[in-house]
């Protein structure tokens, strides 16, 4: 059981390029979520998913793109890079809500790192 | 709109020490509240949750959290901490009724560092 997996651990762009970054999970969790992480800001959460072939925006979702072709894998697009999308992304799954999608545990990936410049 | 503050950016302990992490929360309903963990390079694992009943939650690790409503605060304990417990610890709430329009919100965060 690799659990939630990221690919690619860190990448550089330049501004302008686009780039699609991978979350694998192997657990059948029916969510999965895109967050970033930047300094002193804590996780915001980017995109999500309640199911293959939904996607939903979540606090920060301008410039980003997401799909859910297949239960298993959530990928966040960017487009445009931008150097504001320096960040560290994180994915997340969970299995099904109880009383809404956060309330499940929540099994975070080990992030990706992107530096724009 | 909901908030979480973590007023401790970063905090020292000896090993064998007592700890304690203080979070503050702002909601207005009856909050959905956790603590993370991040060790260097990782994701999040989640240390214990607060729904509802107790307000003593025991997690893993030897944590524990106790919610309090006239508060508003959702601090994290260890009686010994070990250095291996070093890293940043994020407190979180949860709101929204409506499936769909939930959210989660994270704190800033602290980082703690374990010293022999």
């Amino acid at each position: 059981n690799a659990g939630v997996t990221q690919t690619p651990k860190f990448r550089v762009l330049k501004t302008g390029q686009s780039m699609t970054l991978l979350c694998a999970q192997d657990m059948n969790h029916e969510y999965m979520y895109w967050y970033r992480q930047d300094p002193g800001m804590g996780l915001r959460l980017i995109h999500y998913s309640v199911g293959e072939g939904t996607t939903a925006k979540g606090e920060v979702p301008d410039g980003y793109n997401v799909s859910r072709l297949k239960k298993q894998n959530f990928l966040l697009g960017l487009e445009s890079a931008a150097p504001s999308q320096t960040s560290v992304y994180f994915c997340a799954s969970s299995y099904s809500p109880v009383r809404g999608f956060f309330t499940d545990t929540q099994y975070f990936g080990p992030g990706t790192r992107l530096t724009v410049l | 709109a909901q908030s979480v503050t973590q007023p401790d950016i970063h905090i020292t302990v000896s090993e064998g020490a007592s700890l304690e992490l203080r979070c503050n929360y702002s909601y207005g309903a009856t909050p959905y509240l956790f603590w993370y963990v991040q060790s260097p390079g990782q994701g999040l694992q989640l240390l214990l949750k607060y729904f509802s009943g107790d307000t003593l939650v025991q997690g893993i690790k030897g944590f524990e959290a106790e919610f309090k409503r006239s508060q508003s605060s959702f601090n994290l304990r260890k009686p010994s901490v070990h250095w291996s417990d070093a890293a940043e610890y994020f407190c979180a709430v949860g709101e929204g009724t409506n499936f769909g329009n939930e959210k989660l919100t994270f704190g800033t965060g602290t980082r703690l560092t374990i010293i022999p």
